[in-house]
Formats: C-alpha cells, structure tokens, sequence
C-alpha cells in the first residue's frame, strides 16, 4: 500500500516569509508525527497527533510554528516569518496507536520536505 | 541534554563481517528502543525494536540487544553486505509510545 507521503520535497523561501508543509499519512494510521533533522544532528521531536486529543506540542521551538490536522488524515506543518535557523528536513510520520496490549507501535516516515531559508 | 546518544559519527566494516552500532540511553522511563535506516534523500526506515522487558530480539541478520543496568543498546549485523551502508538511528520512546527521541546516527559503511 501507499506509504507516508510529504509535499513538497523541496522549499527555498526568502527569511521571513511563510511556508506550509504538507503531509499524508498511511492510511488507517491514527498518530501522526512531525520531527525534523538539521544538519549533522539527530531527528527532533516537533508534534504529535492522536486521534481526536489535543495534540501533544512540547517539542514545537517556537510560536512560529504549528500545525493542524483536518479529519483525522492529512496534516499541514506551519512556519511563520521564517528564519535561517528553521533551514532542516523536516519529517512526517505516521503509525497505529498504541493501546493496552502493545506498548508502542513501529513509526513508518515520508521522504521529508528539504527547507532551505536563504 | 541528549537522552539518546550514539557516540560513534561512523563505523567501517569489511562486507562479511560483523557490524555492531551502539547507543546509550540516560532517561529510565524509557521503555520501548527502535533501530532505523536512513539512505540518503529518504525518510527513516524502521528495522527492529526493542521492549524493555526483552533483552534481545532477532530480525534474519539484525539482533538488538538491550542492557536495562548499563542503559545500553546496541545493533548486530551479521553478515554485513555493501546495501547495508546507511545512516542507522536509535530511537526510544517512553509509555505510551508517542514521541521518539532520537539519537544523532551513526554512518555504516560496509566496504566490499
């Protein structure tokens, strides 16, 4: 079946400006995940999507960025007035949620949307 | 402060032989440990996991191996073959097994 998939996949935006991101998980996937790797260093934690619940934000920098996701499907990743330090690949993810017979489920990634802020 | 960490950048391995990839963890609530595979201009890919009640699991050629007293992992590839040279993460999640964090990768590259 058809696997994570992220748009664009790439973005060059001027420091400033707005950018959306996209991203469609698997479907079925309830959770649903966004981190994003700078370069050189591991994968961050961003947010996290559960079903119906407020989303888990702890991992957002700054109130630039947000996100939604509309009808439990497709999300959209929001960076306000970009800065060059926002400049990352940033991944979606997506997976089953885990219940009380499983203690987590595997995270299955998109390709991630390379931003670069000039 | 990195809760997740993988000390080695890189790893060179001849092909046949055995590849082992490390990571050491600091947060206790930590209960659940994932590997993943990264190629470049590609999203990780999941290879194995972990329950922290399991000291080992094994996947074919892929064995994590899991010392709860050390806070230690690390990843067994037995044969290495050149389409295993990737960026490999360790990752680990707390109950619930929402948020991975992510350790900084380590690059395989298994030369033939």
């Amino acid at each position: 079946g058809a696997g994570v998939s992220q748009s664009p996949s790439n973005k060059v935006t001027e420091k400033g400006k707005d950018v959306e991101l996209r991203c469609d998980p698997i479907s079925g996937h309830t959770a649903l995940y966004w981190y994003r790797q700078s370069l050189g260093q591991g994968l961050e934690f961003l947010i996290y999507f559960q079903g119906n619940s407020a989303p888990d934000k702890s991992g957002l920098p700054s109130d630039r960025f947000s996100a939604e996701r509309t009808g439990g499907s497709v999300s959209t990743l929001t960076i306000q007035r970009t800065q060059q330090e926002d400049s990352a690949v940033y991944l979606c993810a997506s997976s089953l949620e885990p219940n009380l017979w499983t203690v987590a489920y595997e995270q299955y990634f998109g390709p991630g949307t390379r931003l670069t802020v000039t | 402060d990195q809760q997740v960490k993988q000390n080695s950048p890189s790893l060179s391995v001849q092909e046949g032989r055995i590849s082992i990839l490390n990571c050491d963890y600091t947060n206790s609530m930590f209960d659940y440990f994932l590997w993943y595979k990264k190629y470049p201009a590609e999203g990780p890919t999941f290879l194995i996991s972990i329950s922290s009640i399991k000291d080992k699991n094994e996947d074919g050629r892929f064995t994590v191996f899991l010392n709860k007293s050390a806070k230690h992992l690390s990843l067994h590839i037995v044969p290495s073959q050149p389409g295993d040279s990737a960026v490999y993460f360790c990752a680990a999640s707390g109950a619930g097994g929402n948020k991975l964090v992510f350790g900084a990768g380590t690059i395989l590259r298994v030369k033939s």
